[in-house]
């Protein structure tokens, strides 16, 4: 079956760049989705990038995909405090009318002032 | 806000007991997607119903059932609660793409606590 990894943790300071890793398996995915997750909230989706990409650029967000090394990249410059929060990668299973959305452990950011 | 809605926001009941979790998708919406976030599973994905039918099953247990209404509410039935079913349910809904994209919206979620 599908699996999604990410690194549980990472802690930077405040004004560096944050980079969230993620390794997926399946190969026929044709959406890659970053969503984030703050303390008592629901999923918020921060950026997608399409398959057929290398790299997708969205203000202070940057996502770059290796589809050869199945290797998800999210990139988060300038980071703030209120960046703190869980990072979650997912992957698209998609066959029919359905939509099936494969989520790593997430990868909780922490920001330090 | 994500437009979608979700009752109860927290729910505390016993073991052997069966609750019942609701959602709203936003507006225009057809499909609904039901998901559970537990610490040692993290985020797995349930069901999914599109204008009535269901569409995709995920890791749902039989004792789980959900079932989508005439007016796109969803309901997510869980009975013969066991400790291990404590978990936040969320709900999420999208409009079917014709590209492929498909962009869920998700719920503020709904926490179960068995004890």
């Amino acid at each position: 079956g599908e699996d999604v990894e990410q690194s549980l943790f990472l802690s930077v300071r405040e004004g560096d760049s944050s980079v969230i890793n993620c390794t997926y398996t399946d190969s026929s995915s044709t959406y890659l989705y970053w969503y984030k997750q703050e303390p008592g909230a629901g999923l918020q989706l921060l950026t997608y990038i399409f398959s057929n990409m290398d790299m997708k650029q969205d203000q202070r967000l940057t996502v770059l995909l290796n589809k050869k090394d199945k290797h998800l990249s999210l990139r988060i410059a300038d980071t703030q405090t209120g960046d703190s929060a869980i990072y979650f990668c997912a992957e698209m299973y998609s066959g029919a009318g359905s939509y099936q959305l494969t989520f790593g452990k997430g990868t909780k950011l922490s920001v330090i002032p | 806000d994500s437009g979608v809605t979700q009752t109860p926001k927290h729910l505390i009941t016993a073991t052997g007991q069966r609750v019942t979790l609701r959602c709203s998708p936003r507006s225009g919406d057809l499909s609904v997607y039901w998901y559970q976030q537990s610490l040692d599973q993290g985020l797995q994905f349930l069901i999914q119903y599109y204008n009535g039918e269901e569409r995709a099953k995920g890791n749902i247990l039989e004792r789980f059932s959900a079932q989508q209404f005439p007016d796109l509410h969803s309901e997510l039935n869980l009975s013969s609660l066991e400790l291990g079913d404590s978990a936040l349910y969320f709900c999420a809904s999208s409009v079917q793409g014709t590209s492929g994209y498909n962009e869920q919206f998700f719920g503020p979620g709904t926490r179960l606590t068995v004890l």
